[in-house]
């Protein structure tokens, strides 16, 4: 089955840093990847849609030089949250969509970011 | 209106009874739904889809479809404790593969 993995799944950094979250599609080409965050007990927000060889499309409210995406090819997306802060502190989660399946997404496992 | 509504919970069933997990969508035109769970502390995953109106049986899960009425159900068969997660309900944003999630339902099933 489709498996999107995520790396790292734990980050603690000091504030100021950049932090680089990777999405992989292991056993299907994703031209499609989505980056959510969630925050404790509440719901999971769209963060931006990344297309493989174009620039990200944001959500409304979401600063797109703070988080930086690249989707350089079929299978890898990053996200880079930069000089982070405290607030930045959450859980961070990208989905791979698979064409060939009805427009389904398989989520990876998450990152949990922690920025003191 | 939101997009996708689901009432937040917590559900709470007896083991062994059907939990009946419901959302409603806004858009007429939405051609895919997808039922996706949740444990605390992790990513979604992908339970069920349905793109056809009636129902949808896979194990002890049923989605159910009514696109007249705009909602899609998810009902769980003899539910076990290991069941108790946050229950997320997506449809694809009008004319896009996007999917807008609802806030998800709380299901607690107890011993």
């Amino acid at each position: 089955g489709a498996v999107v993995s995520q790396h790292p799944s734990w980050v603690i950094c000091k504030s100021g840093t950049s932090v680089k979250i990777e999405c992989r599609s292991l056993d299907f080409q994703a031209t499609t990847m989505f980056w959510y965050r969630q925050f404790p007990k509440q719901s999971l927000m769209l963060m931006a849609t990344s297309n493989e060889g174009s620039k990200a499309t944001y959500e409304q409210g979401v600063e797109k030089d703070k988080f930086l995406i690249n989707h350089a090819s079929l299978t890898l997306s990053t996200l880079t949250v930069t000089s982070a802060h405290p607030e930045d502190s959450s859980f961070y989660i990208c989905s791979a969509r698979d064409r060939a399946v009805r427009e389904t997404q398989y989520f990876g496992p998450g990152t949990r970011l922690l920025v003191l | 209106q939101k997009e996708v509504e689901q009432n937040s919970g917590p559900l709470s069933v007896p083991e062994g009874a059907i939990a009946s997990l419901n959302c409603t969508y806004s858009d007429r035109g939405s051609q895919s739904f997808f039922w996706y769970r949740q444990y605390s502390g992790k990513s979604p995953e992908l339970i069920m889809f349905i793109y056809s109106n009636g129902d949808k049986e896979d194990g002890r899960f049923t989605a159910q479809l009514n696109k007249a009425s705009q909602y899609v159900s998810l009902l769980i068969r003899d539910s076990q404790p290991s069941d108790s997660a946050t229950y997320l309900c997506a449809v694809p944003r009008e004319g896009s593969y996007i999917p807008t999630f609802g806030r998800g339902t709380s299901l607690i099933v107890h011993p």
